[in-house]
């Protein structure tokens, strides 16, 4: 059961655009959601993290608005930049059990 | 850097065979997660341990088991191995045991044939 659903698979982005991924939830017990970049070869990295009781958090480029009432959240990418260009996963968490969804390949195109 | 090492990075092995997978946590962090990356089922959680006792299980099959040592390190042990266990196998680490954010290794990429 796929409890984080996560859109688009892929994204193409021009560069100076706004990058919007999508992703849903249906466990209400969750209270922490997490963005992770990952780039080739490499793991996972914590890019911003937002919890429930906030409806939105920005860090530099990277915001995330978070609606508990629709138990969705989205990370949005002002400004994409061609180093931005990595696969994106939102996560879900309760105590200590992280659930990703399936990711977002992000492209940004010159 | 996170401050995870993995080793090996690479791993290819036949079918049938047994393999360990090691993961070195970051210093401090006493908590260590184990997860499988593979093309069409994303990240899974596999396993957590704190301070070298189990905290949690995820989609960890019977063949496969996991310990954390005294010293913190962790080893995946993965037995019987199936073509389907080819897949990315990524150990995390954090501070707690909880509500603490994952630092993530850069895997060990598993072939088997």
């Amino acid at each position: 059961q796929q409890q984080v659903k996560q859109s688009p698979q892929s994204l193409i982005v021009q560069k100076g655009g706004i990058s919007i991924i999508n992703c849903a939830y249906e466990n209400t017990a969750f209270d922490y959601f997490p963005w992770y970049q990952q780039f080739p070869g490499k793991g996972p990295a914590l890019l911003i993290a937002i919890r429930p009781d906030v409806s939105e958090k920005k860090e530099g480029r990277f915001t995330i608005s978070f609606n508990k009432s629709a138990k969705q959240f989205s990370l949005h990418i002002m400004d994409s930049q061609p180093g931005d260009s990595a696969t994106y996963f939102c996560a879900a968490s309760t105590a200590s059990k992280l659930t990703f969804g399936t990711g977002t390949r992000l492209q940004v195109t010159l | 850097d996170s401050g995870v090492t993995q080793t090996p990075k690479h791993l290819i092995t036949a079918t049938g065979q047994r393999v360990t997978l090691r993961c070195s946590p970051r210093s401090g962090d006493l908590s260590v997660y184990w997860y499988q990356q593979s093309l069409d089922q994303g990240l899974q959680f596999l396993i957590q341990y704190y301070n070298g006792e189990e905290r949690a299980k995820g989609n960890i099959l019977e063949r496969f088991s996991a310990q954390q040592f005294p010293d913190l390190h962790s080893e995946l042990n993965l037995s019987s191995l199936e073509l389907g266990d080819s897949a990315l196998y990524f150990c995390a680490s954090s501070v707690a045991a909880t509500d603490s954010p994952l630092h993530f290794g850069n895997g060990t990429r598993l072939t088997v044939t």
